[in-house]
């Protein structure tokens, strides 16, 4: 089953507390994002990555990190975490050809900062 | 940047016809998609208008404009389960970045 698989999909911690959310996908696309999802915001793009070791900038990256390694992972990492980034969290993919217009987005990570 | 308008809210009666609104004010994209999530879950792809014109999908279809800066998503023959939150979206650089709208959040009621 084409999936994205995100870790963890509930989080409380507390302020500066280093975390990672985790994002697998298993369609062997080439393109993958995170969002954050905010109530009156709609979805946010955080950060994108169209290939192994090639990541941009989305609208929001202020205190967020990622990395991509393997084409499959593309983890979101919070140095130090603050209330602000309380929000909800969805990791995408999609192709990059013709059918690239369709993403694929995980079942999301909600996060609390305290 | 991209700036995609949506209303916050409508409300349609079960078996009726609704109409979702979307205005942007952009430069240039690559197309215009439309999402639909329901409460809790993840946002599922419902449609993409690369080429202005109306799209058809079963009961949903989904109209572009680029000339006017305007699209819609059109549900017919209502269901509850319809009952969502709907978002527009647009990628631009290739695709690469994507701006979603405020999204609109459909109720069907009987």
């Amino acid at each position: 089953e084409a999936q994205v698989t995100q870790n963890p999909r509930y989080l409380i911690t507390v302020t500066g507390k280093k975390l990672t959310v985790t994002c697998s996908q298993n369609m062997n696309h080439e393109y993958m994002s995170w969002y954050r999802q905010d109530p009156g915001l709609g979805l946010r793009q955080i950060y994108y990555s169209m290939n192994v070791e090639v990541t941009d900038k989305g609208d929001v990256p202020e205190g967020y990190k990622v990395s991509r390694k393997e084409k499959r992972n593309f983890p979101l990492i919070l140095e130090s975490p603050s209330p602000n980034q309380t929000s909800l969290y969805f990791c995408a993919s999609r192709d990059t050809g013709f059918s690239g217009n369709t993403i694929y987005f995980g079942e999301g990570s909600w996060l609390t900062v305290v | 940047g991209q700036s995609l308008e949506q209303p916050s809210e409508v409300t349609a009666v079960e078996g009726a016809i609704v109409q979702i609104n979307c205005t942007y004010q952009t430069s240039g994209f690559y197309g215009l998609s439309w999402y639909q999530q329901h409460d809790g879950g993840a946002p599922t792809f419902l449609s993409y208008n690369g080429l202005d014109g109306l799209e058809e999908k079963g009961r949903f279809s989904s109209f572009l404009s680029r000339s006017k800066g305007y699209s819609y998503l059109l549900l017919k023959e209502l269901q509850m389960k319809d009952s969502a939150s709907y978002f527009c979206a647009v990628g631009s650089g290739g695709y690469q970045k994507v701006t979603f709208g405020t999204g609109t959040k459909l109720q069907v009621i009987p």
